[in-house]
């Protein structure tokens, strides 16, 4: 079975500082791969950016990177240079298992970002 | 444009009612995935489609059903059966290798009364 945990049920950050929040995972597959997933107020979810266990580098995508550290099974979000449009729920998750991804994701709880002006 | 639309956005049903929640996607993907979040939780997958004609229960089925009898379309029904209905919903659908990454609706609150 899969399972991602998120231990910062929420954060208060000062806008324009980075902030990195924390994604851990447990599977026995060797092929997985990890989202970032940010849910606004509004309910809908935006994704942000995917690692694959295989891949060599950490992805990047604008402001989003994914600090991945596969000895360790943890796939950190950072956020540079934050702003007031970042503050939202913020979801890990991830796809493993016999089908590859195909059977669904599975979720961590979530990190509530609150960026201070 | 390409997406996946839900409706309706809120639901209100008595207890004992069952309800149909729609999803439809017209990205031409192949799998299909229902969702449910409760406050503060994370998503729950509750059935998943991979072709039409065909689908799986995921981790919190009971009290839910699905049919997929075209590619654009993943209908769930919130049973009478279903003990706590009250929930945000969420449809998402993806193609078939890559990343598998989701792309999700806009979701369906739904409230029992």
């Amino acid at each position: 079975a899969q399972k991602i945990t998120q231990t910062q049920p929420g954060m208060f950050v000062q806008e324009k500082e980075a902030v990195t929040l924390d994604c851990t995972y447990d599977t026995s597959d060797q092929s997985y791969g990890l989202f970032w997933y940010k849910q606004p107020s509004s309910g809908e979810m935006i994704f942000l950016i995917y690692q694959g266990s295989y891949d060599e580098q950490n992805a990047t995508e604008g402001r989003y990177s994914l600090n991945f550290q596969k000895a360790r099974k943890s796939a950190n979000l950072v956020i540079s240079a934050s702003q007031l449009g970042d503050s939202a729920m913020y979801f890990c998750a991830m796809r493993a298992g016999p089908g590859g991804g195909a059977d669904g994701l599975t979720f961590g709880k979530g990190t509530h970002l609150i960026i201070q002006p | 444009d390409g997406g996946i639309t839900q409706s309706p956005k809120y639901l209100f049903r008595k207890e004992g009612q069952n309800v149909t929640l729609s999803c439809e996607q017209n990205l031409n993907h192949d799998a299909m995935y229902w969702y449910r979040q409760d406050p503060g939780q994370g998503l729950r997958l509750i059935y998943y489609s991979q072709i039409v004609n065909d689908f799986q229960k995921g981790d919190i089925a009971e009290g839910y059903s699905v049919s997929r009898e075209k590619k654009e379309s993943f209908p769930l029904t919130v049973t009478s059966a279903q003990k706590n209905p009250t929930a945000f919903y969420l449809c998402a659908s993806t193609t078939s290798g890559g990343t598998n990454e989701q792309f999700f609706g806009p979701g369906t609150r739904l409230t029992v009364l």
